[in-house]
């Protein structure tokens, strides 16, 4: 079946600093979401990429889709303490007929002051 | 509008017992998810429904069973609890329309000693 990869497991920056997570699917996706999850939380909806190499920006937070709509990415620029968090992608397998996303391992974050 | 609503909150069970965790969304989507999400770990699939009088298993289905009577409620039954469903479950929803992403609830943490 699909798995979705994410490195690293965990990282610890220094306010300011860049973080980036990567997604790797063992199999092509239609699309990937990106969901953030706080400490204690719930995960919450961040953003749907769809095109091969799209890339898209929330603010400090960029995401890009691969060319081989394999892998993911989510970049965070100047990293702030309300940043901390687990960021998980998901992903669609292509040709599924229901859209039942697969999860990645996630890549939990801590921003020290 | 609550969204995806969850209870309980918390909950201990005793080996051998049986619960039902609550799911009610008011966003009138089709699709309703059951996950469980182990300490430090992603989000395992347990079942899943494309609307009412329709669901069918996840990857991780065993000693759990659903019903969805109805497009609001999404319930979870526990029958005879073990250690290894001490879990936090969180239920979520779609619409067909992805781009919105999953609207998750904000969980029940079980423990069963």
């Amino acid at each position: 079946g699909q798995q979705v990869m994410q490195i690293p497991q965990y990282q610890h920056v220094q306010e300011g600093e860049d973080f980036t997570t990567y997604c790797n699917s063992s199999t092509t996706l239609s699309n990937i979401q990106w969901y953030k999850q706080r400490p204690g939380g719930h995960p919450v909806f961040l953003i749907q990429l769809v095109k091969s190499g799209e890339v898209k920006k929330q603010k400090r937070l960029t995401f890009q889709f691969g060319e081989a709509k394999k892998n993911s990415s989510l970049h965070i620029t100047a990293t702030q303490t309300t940043d901390v968090g687990t960021y998980f992608c998901a992903g669609l397998e292509m040709n599924t007929g229901f859209q039942k996303l697969v999860f990645g391992t996630g890549t939990r974050l801590l921003v020290s002051p | 509008n609550a969204g995806v609503t969850q209870t309980p909150k918390f909950r201990i069970l005793k080996i051998g017992q049986s619960m039902t965790l609550q799911c009610a969304q008011d966003m009138n989507h089709n699709y309703m998810y059951w996950y469980r999400q182990d300490p430090g770990m992603g989000l395992k699939l347990i079942y899943y429904s494309v609307g009412a009088g329709i669901t069918d298993k996840g990857e991780v289905p065993n000693g759990y069973n659903v019903s969805r009577s109805t497009t609001e409620d999404f319930p979870l039954r526990l029958e005879l609890a073990a250690p290894s469903q001490t879990s936090v479950y969180f239920c979520a929803s779609s619409s067909p329309y992805r781009i919105y992403g999953y609207t998750f609830g904000s969980g029940t943490r079980l423990t069963v000693v």
